[in-house]
């Protein structure tokens, strides 16, 4: 199937400091790309829909001045944590529609810790 | 997207099947089922996928009510490495940013 990569895997970070995290398909064209969060034990939950050369489009409740997507080119979508603080500590996971876009294919995920 | 109810938890032995069911009472006929699956401290990874007829992969099977309100993934042979969180998904199969909605899941644990 298609792959998904993201990098990096663990990031640790001092509060108030930026974080940036790459989702890349790397056999494929994505034109659409998804950001998730998930807390420790809980499902994932929906952040943003990231579509190639267009601003994203946020889910109810996610601050776009603190979660930046940058979606420049058809196989790369950045998430920038801005002014990190602790509650922003999380597994943050994206995917990718798949060519056919039958399936999603989803990245390993970045486990971020604000110290 | 409809919403779906699965069991939280459930147990298997290893080399027996795994079933895990999943309502969807209020799936509408052009939606599908989607299952995906979590192992701990990874990214979700497909399963299987289906509207109306039954499906086989190498993975898993999916079987589909008529009435399609309630579906069941099938591990044929369960291992140990099949431990995980199940999660079972309906969408639109259309063009644009139709996304995954997740639901809490059935963790699976496969024992000896």
């Amino acid at each position: 199937g298609a792959v998904v990569s993201q990098h990096p895997s663990r990031v640790i970070c001092k509060s108030g400091t930026s974080v940036k995290i790459e989702c890349r398909s790397l056999d494929f064209q994505a034109t659409t790309m998804f950001w998730y969060r998930q807390f420790p034990k809980q499902s994932l939950m929906l952040m943003a829909t990231s579509n190639e050369g267009s601003k994203a489009t946020y889910e109810q409740g996610v601050e776009k001045d603190k979660f930046l997507i940058n979606h420049a080119s058809l196989t790369l979508s950045t998430l920038t944590v801005t002014s990190a603080h602790p509650e922003d500590s999380s597994f943050y996971i994206c995917s990718a529609r798949g060519p056919g876009d039958e399936k999603l294919f989803f990245g390993s995920g970045t486990q971020l810790s604000v110290l | 997207d409809a919403k779906t109810t699965q069991p939280p938890s459930m147990d298997c032995a290893e080399g027996r099947a795994a079933n895990l069911p999943c309502n969807h009472s209020t799936i509408s006929g052009n939606e599908y089922v989607y299952w995906y699956r979590q192992i701990h401290s990874q990214g979700p990874q497909y399963i299987i996928h289906g509207l109306k007829n039954n499906e086989t992969n190498e993975m898993a099977s999916l079987i589909i009510t008529e009435d399609r309100k309630s579906s069941t993934l099938i591990l044929p042979h369960a291992t140990l490495r099949d431990t995980a969180v199940y999660y079972c998904i309906v969408r639109f199969f259309t063009g644009g940013g139709n996304k995954l909605t997740f639901g809490t899941g059935t963790q699976l644990k496969v024992e000896l």
